[in-house]
């Protein structure tokens, strides 16, 4: 079965420190997404990206954060200047089709966990 | 997006049904009933969704009431790997849309 894949799975920064998470969502898949879960809390959208350009984001998608689509294939979240707040499990996900069909859930990768210290 | 009403919490014997049940008052003709679940900190997993009709696939049953105000997830027969966070999204028919997680139901199933 297709995944959506992740790396790294664990990534540990120095706070003001720039990182960039990256996800390979699936082939055929035209909509993709970041999701973050801070330790014990909801699962939180942050980001929705379509034909190569942002098409939703919440209040936490700030100017500290943006995304990319570099090569076709990965998809990548970078964080600016990162803070302690910003640990949390950050999960990519994807999906199929657009076009008012909603026959298809999202796939989600299994995340990276990311700690700023 | 229609607000969603879970239980917090729920326990269910191995082998046993689980139907965890979900209110949503105030859903929209457009808007589907999707369900995801969330195994310890893994990504979350799509299980099921449905517009107004029943649905079955190899993971659960998902039954609609007739008004479409609230849906109950149904897995036949749990199994301790069923043990997860469960959550009920609504959300538009429109493609892109996010989804929008609640604190979902928290399904123990026991030995």
């Amino acid at each position: 079965e297709p995944e959506v894949t992740q790396t790294p799975s664990h990534q540990v920064t120095q706070m003001g420190q720039e990182v960039i998470l990256r996800c390979v969502p699936i082939s055929n898949h035209l909509y993709f997404y970041w999701y973050r879960q801070i330790l014990g809390q909801k699962v939180e959208f942050l980001v929705s990206f379509y034909n190569n350009e942002i098409s939703e984001k919440s209040e936490i998608f700030d100017d500290q954060f943006s995304v990319e689509r570099p090569d076709g294939s990965n998809f990548t979240l970078k964080i600016r200047s990162t803070k302690l707040e910003d640990s949390a499990m950050y999960f990519c996900a994807s999906r199929i089709t657009g076009g008012g069909q909603a026959n298809y859930g999202y796939t989600f990768g299994s995340g990276t966990r990311l700690t700023v210290v | 997006d229609a607000k969603t009403t879970q239980p917090t919490s729920m326990d269910c014997a191995e082998g046993r049904a689980a139907n965890l049940p979900c209110n949503h008052s105030t859903i929209s003709g457009n808007e589907y009933v999707y369900w995801y679940r969330q195994i310890h900190s893994q990504g979350p997993q799509y299980i099921i969704h449905g517009l107004k009709n029943n649905e079955t696939n190899e993971m659960a049953s998902l039954i609609i009431t007739e008004d479409r105000k609230s849906n109950t997830l149904i897995l036949p027969h749990a199994t301790l790997r069923d043990t997860a966070v469960y959550y009920c999204i609504v959300r538009p028919s429109n493609s892109g849309y996010a989804l929008n997680f609640g604190k979902g139901t928290s399904l123990l199933v026991t030995p």
